[in-house]
């Protein structure tokens, strides 16, 4: 059973850090890309970044572009998110991903995990 | 990007009742497209893919259709567990891969 299970959200002041981690269980984690999409309240989803399956290439949306850093360490079965420099408008509840493909491109997500909250406030 | 607009926002429906939700790209993305299901406080779950293709454990009364720059996710005799809000996604293009808005499918 494919579970994906998410940690290091919390609250923080803008300006601040964080990172965030996906554990992995249940397929061959290294061959298949996998996603962050974050869902602010009372809005939709949104694709933050990608990360090909031996995490050799990586790709973000323009709004996260230079403060987020996607990672992975197939060794660990985990995914990472960095985030630098948060902002009021990160507050979100973000998920981890299974990606459809080894690749970054033509990916749909199959597979997602729980989220976990991640609040930016003074 | 590819712009995703789902229509409507919100629609309202019946156990039993049959309801039909529009996606409409920007552009051509052929028939890569996905739907997901999600409900509050839960992991969205994947229903369709490659616009037509239900994945393995959807019920088979969601279906998909449509190619090019328009696409329809149809929900046949509701059932209570299905009241919840869908979203569409292109996976044309990677940079960035775009949502639907969602359409909130209450009773």
């Amino acid at each position: 059973e494919v579970q994906l299970l998410e940690s290091g959200g919390g609250f923080v002041q803008p300006g601040g850090s964080l990172i965030f981690s996906c554990a992995a269980s249940g397929f061959t984690f290294s061959s298949y890309a996998m996603s962050w999409v974050r869902q602010a309240p009372g809005k939709g989803l949104e694709w933050v970044s990608v990360i090909s399956g031996s995490g050799g290439s990586t790709y973000y949306s323009d709004s996260v572009k230079g403060r987020f850093t996607i990672s992975r360490d197939n060794s660990k079965n985990t995914l990472y998110l960095q985030i630098n420099s948060l902002r009021v408008e990160d507050t979100a509840v973000y998920y981890c991903a299974k990606g459809s493909s080894g690749t970054y491109v033509k990916n749909y997500f199959d597979y997602w995990g729980q989220g976990t909250l991640v609040t930016v406030s003074s | 990007d590819i712009q995703m607009t789902q229509s409507p926002s919100t629609l309202s429906a019946s156990v039993g009742d049959t309801v039909t939700i529009t996606c409409r790209a920007s552009q051509s993305i052929s028939s890569w497209l996905a739907w997901y299901q999600h409900k509050p406080g839960k992991a969205p779950k994947l229903l369709i893919y490659k616009a037509s293709s239900l994945e393995s454990g959807a019920p088979s009364r969601f279906s998909g259709s449509g190619s090019g720059t328009e696409f329809t996710l149809t929900i046949s005799s509701l059932q209570p567990d299905d009241f919840a809000t869908y979203y569409c996604q292109q996976y044309n293009n990677y940079s960035p891969y775009t949502f639907g808005q969602g359409t909130k499918l209450e009773i």
